[in-house]
């Protein structure tokens, strides 16, 4: 299993700014992704976070909106640049261990945007 | 376009009942198959990972079973306890590439 972390756990944002999340897991891990879930959705996967090079995206989401890093195998960032109410969502990191296939999803992080 | 559809999308029942979730997918080249649970305001919790070349499997009260050639998983609960409420969902990956796509979920509640 993996125990992952997620900061900041909330957050409120005022439009036009942007938010770094972190996220830190105990394991070796081979993937790390990273979803949101809209209000009263189900989740939807935003982009792959490669090592040390560029996040790849699914279509709808672009880097200059979501910018990834991911600088070693335990630990990647996202930022949404540039909020507007409709970035309010959970945003959840996940995580496929090493010899395994089995994914697990970090608590979240709960943003509104005013 | 691959997507996942969960029914029902709510569901009570009376403590000790015996219950199914039920998943239907697109795709039938399956790689595997998830079932997570999500409590209010809460991360996921994985419960049960089906392989392609897997029919089920059982983790306590939980047993999934999975069949490709009709696209369709199913969760089922013995003996329902007021700590499952909860949303159950399913999720599916079509490659070794780790991506998921997720159901809407079926939202449970036991009520004592």
């Amino acid at each position: 299993s993996a125990v992952i972390s997620q900061k900041p756990s909330r957050d409120i944002c005022q439009r036009g700014t942007s938010l770094t999340i972190q996220c830190q897991v105990d394991s070796q891990v081979t993937m790390m992704f990273w979803y949101r879930q809209q209000p009263g959705q189900s989740l939807t996967l935003i982009a792959t976070a490669n090592q040390g090079s560029e996040a790849t995206y699914e279509s709808g989401f672009v880097i200059d909106k979501f910018p990834i890093s991911r600088p070693n195998l335990t630990f990647s960032t996202l930022t949404v640049s540039n909020m507007s109410p409709e970035d309010s969502s959970i945003y959840l990191c996940s995580v496929v261990v090493t010899y395994t296939d089995t994914q697990y999803f970090g608590p979240g992080t709960r943003l509104t945007v005013l | 376009k691959q997507e996942v559809t969960q029914i029902p999308a709510a569901l009570s029942v009376p403590e000790g009942e015996n219950l199914v979730l039920n998943c239907s997918f697109t795709d039938s080249a399956i790689y595997n198959l998830q079932w997570f649970r999500q409590d209010p305001g809460k991360g996921l919790t994985s419960l049960l990972l089906i392989q392609s070349s897997q029919r089920e499997q059982t983790s306590g009260r939980l047993n999934a079973s999975l069949d490709k050639s009709s696209g369709r998983s199913t969760l089922y609960i013995a003996a329902s306890q007021p700590g499952d409420s909860a949303t159950y969902l399913c999720a599916f990956s079509s490659s070794n590439t780790g991506k998921l796509i997720f159901g809407q979920g079926t939202t449970l509640q036991v009520k004592p």
